[in-house]
């Protein structure tokens, strides 16, 4: 299974855009790329995901390199509440049964 | 509308009992996850479930027994609990076709 490499913390100022980098550099052509977050003391939570377009939701932005070897999420303007673990999981497409391999993430920090 | 829910939330067992963690879903999504998350790691997949009476390991699933005899519950049991089994437990549901996983707010339990 192909493995994410993030850095362990981030830190982010109040209002200010946040770009999280994940690398993949041995991702197949089948695997779609997800990010969830958890919140402390709380479950993972969905964030977003794609294949091999830039996609965007009402939570955030996924740029996916060109030759897909690397992700970055975007948080247009980190709140206090984006204080977070942030995954990037590769999720080979095996028969539809998705299976995700957490990393140890990024933990984000955002600054009043 | 209920969503996913775990109990009990927190438990203190002893080595060598028998324990058992509740997993509850509303939606009737098809499959169902547990993943433990332990301090410094990632969330690691214990075993996950397509349908009801179908059900497969994931990366630790030793020392765990599962069964799905409803679509809706998703019951994990450690037959005899070892002091290395203390973890937070966080099950999850998804829609098959669909990459989102919904997840629990969790169990914490601990093997004395």
């Amino acid at each position: 299974d192909a493995k994410t490499t993030q850095p362990n913390s981030m830190e982010s100022n109040e209002e200010e855009p946040v770009h999280l980098p994940c690398n993949h550099s041995t991702i197949s052509g089948t695997d779609y790329i997800h990010w969830y977050r958890q919140l402390p003391s709380q479950g993972p939570e969905y964030v977003i995901h794609g294949l091999t377009s830039n996609v965007n939701n009402r939570m955030a932005s996924l740029a996916i390199a060109e030759d897909r070897k690397s992700s970055t999420l975007i948080l247009h303007r980190a709140t206090l509440r984006d204080a977070a673990v942030y995954y990037c999981i590769l999720s080979p497409l095996t028969s539809g049964t998705y299976k995700y391999i957490f990393g140890t993430g990024t933990r984000l920090k955002v600054l009043a | 509308d209920a969503g996913i829910t775990q109990s009990p939330r927190y438990k203190i067992t002893e080595t060598g009992r028998q324990v058992t963690l509740m997993c509850h879903q509303t939606w009737s999504h098809s499959y169902m996850f547990w993943y433990r998350q332990d301090l410094g790691h990632g969330l690691r997949l214990i075993y996950y479930s397509a349908a009801a009476d179908i059900t497969d390991k994931g990366e630790v699933p030793d020392g765990y027994v599962v069964s799905r005899s409803k679509t809706e519950n998703f019951p994990l049991t450690l037959e005899s609990a070892t002091r290395s089994q203390t973890s937070v437990y966080f099950c999850a549901s998804r829609i098959a076709g669909q990459n989102e996983q919904y997840f629990g707010p969790g169990t914490r339990l601990t093997v004395t």
